[in-house]
């Protein structure tokens, strides 16, 4: 299995601030990378597709980049709402889809 | 706008098998090049990935879970169904429902249900 891992597990930030979280594959993945956004109690939610494609209807201050083992989720700025856990996970090894263990962003 | 939503019993005993409905609305089950998929949260902790189904019957499974896991799909119904056989402590998890969704550049899951906590407890 192509192990995923984050880091870091967790940070503080301020509203304004930018945000970096990174997500490293044990091998190669390509560009086979998404990124989630899950706030307590609820579902994850896309936010990245493809490493770098924006879901619709998500903020631009949200963006992804990398490829090969090595990924960055980007938030330039950071809003109240967008305290909560982001998760890495990659779509290259058919069909076994593995998730990084999740960075929490807090206040 | 696809909306799934998970049902099924909330308490599972020991060694017995857990079963999960998730329907779709918003949208045909059998549209697009879709896959649906399974993934459970235990509480407190990160996201696993137990399996998936096309409307075709073809599955993909997560081998750590492989031998006891049986998925379905009912396009009569809009509906797709997991099976978790000999469950334990272990399998106390919120279980999702997600549309696993080909884009250019691969799968992701765009759309999810609310989820639904399953405990195993005698």
């Amino acid at each position: 299995d192509i192990q995923m891992t984050q880091s870091p597990s967790s940070l503080s930030a301020s509203v304004g601030d930018r945000v970096t979280i990174t997500c490293r594959a044990s091998q190669s993945i390509s560009s086979y990378l998404n990124w989630y956004q899950q706030k307590p109690g609820k579902s994850p939610k896309l936010l990245i597709y493809a490493a770098s494609s924006l879901q619709s209807g998500v903020p631009s201050r949200f963006s992804g980049s990398g490829s090969g083992t090595d990924f960055t989720l980007t938030i330039s700025s950071l809003q109240p709402e967008d305290f909560a856990t982001y998760y890495c996970q990659q779509s290259y090894d058919t069909p076994t889809w593995t998730f990084g263990q999740g960075t929490k962003v807090e206040i | 706008q696809v909306q799934l939503q998970e049902s099924g019993p909330g308490l599972v005993k020991p060694s017995q098998t857990l079963s999960l409905t998730c329907t779709v609305s918003g949208g045909s089950i059998s549209s697009g090049s879709n896959y649906w998929s399974w993934i459970r949260q235990p509480a407190g902790k990160g996201l696993e990935w137990i399996g998936r189904i096309y409307t075709s019957g073809t599955t993909n499974y997560n081998p750590s879970l492989k031998s006891r896991v049986t998925m379905s799909v009912d396009t009569s119904k809009n509906q797709f169904s997991l099976r978790l056989s000999s469950v334990t402590a272990a399998d106390t998890a919120v279980y999702y429902c997600a549309r696993d969704r080909w884009n250019t550049g691969g799968y992701s899951f765009d759309s999810w249900g609310q989820g639904t906590l399953v405990a195993v407890s005698s």
